[in-house]
């Protein structure tokens, strides 16, 4: 099983400012595995980046992903009111099964 | 645009089996029907996956207990937990997984999600 390991638990910031989560995976899931979502409360978790940098359909292009093999980064440029959420990344590298990180919470300083 | 709406029973008995239904509305061709939970407060766990042809996949620690199965005809997917615990007391999303022939390339990430339907395992 491929553990991923999120990083901060919560990062405080303001709008405007940039925001940069990390995802470190316990072993390499090549170049292209993962996956970003956001969740917001008692919402459904919605897709934000796949293949580590592709953007899905309809998402501002602040959000940036990056990274390969086991170090992974989701980059919000700006943060805007309604991107205070919770992210969770996810690989889909491995055959067996697959995972999410345990979520970083971003929150209004 | 691709809707997908949870059903299920809302409270279930120790011990008992849960029952959940997926429909699916929208774009379905080529696409695999996926189930993922998520424990009140807590992360996304993967259950299972099935593809447009009847293949699946499982969660290997969850495998011996969860079934999921496919009902195209009636644009629906389903998922079955036997011996429940309160350890399977979650929130249910079933999504949509693009196969490999959507994307041609990597494959494994959600694109659409139902909004969810919580599942309370009481006595």
């Amino acid at each position: 099983e491929i553990v991923l390991t999120q990083s901060p638990g919560t990062l405080s910031l303001s709008p405007g400012e940039r925001a940069t989560l990390s995802c470190r995976a316990s072993r390499s899931i090549g170049s292209d595995y993962l996956a970003w979502y956001q969740q917001k409360p008692g919402q459904a978790p919605r897709l934000l980046i796949y293949g580590a940098s592709t953007r899905a359909t309809g998402i501002p292009d602040r959000f940036s992903g990056s990274g390969s093999g086991t170090d992974f980064t989701l980059t919000i440029s700006r943060l805007e009111p309604e991107d205070f959420a919770v992210y969770y990344c996810q690989q889909y590298g491995s055959s067996l099964m697959y995972t999410f990180g345990q979520g970083t919470r971003v929150e209004i300083k | 645009q691709v809707q997908l709406q949870e059903s299920g029973p809302g409270l279930v008995k120790p011990s008992e089996t849960l029952s959940l239904t997926c429909s699916v509305s929208g774009d379905s061709n080529n696409y695999y029907w996926t189930w993922i939970r998520q424990p009140p407060g807590k992360g996304l766990e993967w259950i299972a996956w099935i593809s447009y042809s009847g293949a699946t996949k499982y969660n290997p620690y969850l495998e011996s207990r969860v079934t999921i199965a496919l009902e195209m005809s009636k644009n629906q997917f389903s998922l079955e937990v036997t011996s429940v615990t309160a350890a399977d007391t979650a929130v249910y999303y079933c999504a949509r997984l693009p196969s490999p022939v959507v994307t041609r390339g990597s494959w494994g990430y959600f694109d659409y999600w139902g909004q969810g339907t919580l599942a309370t395992v009481s006595s």
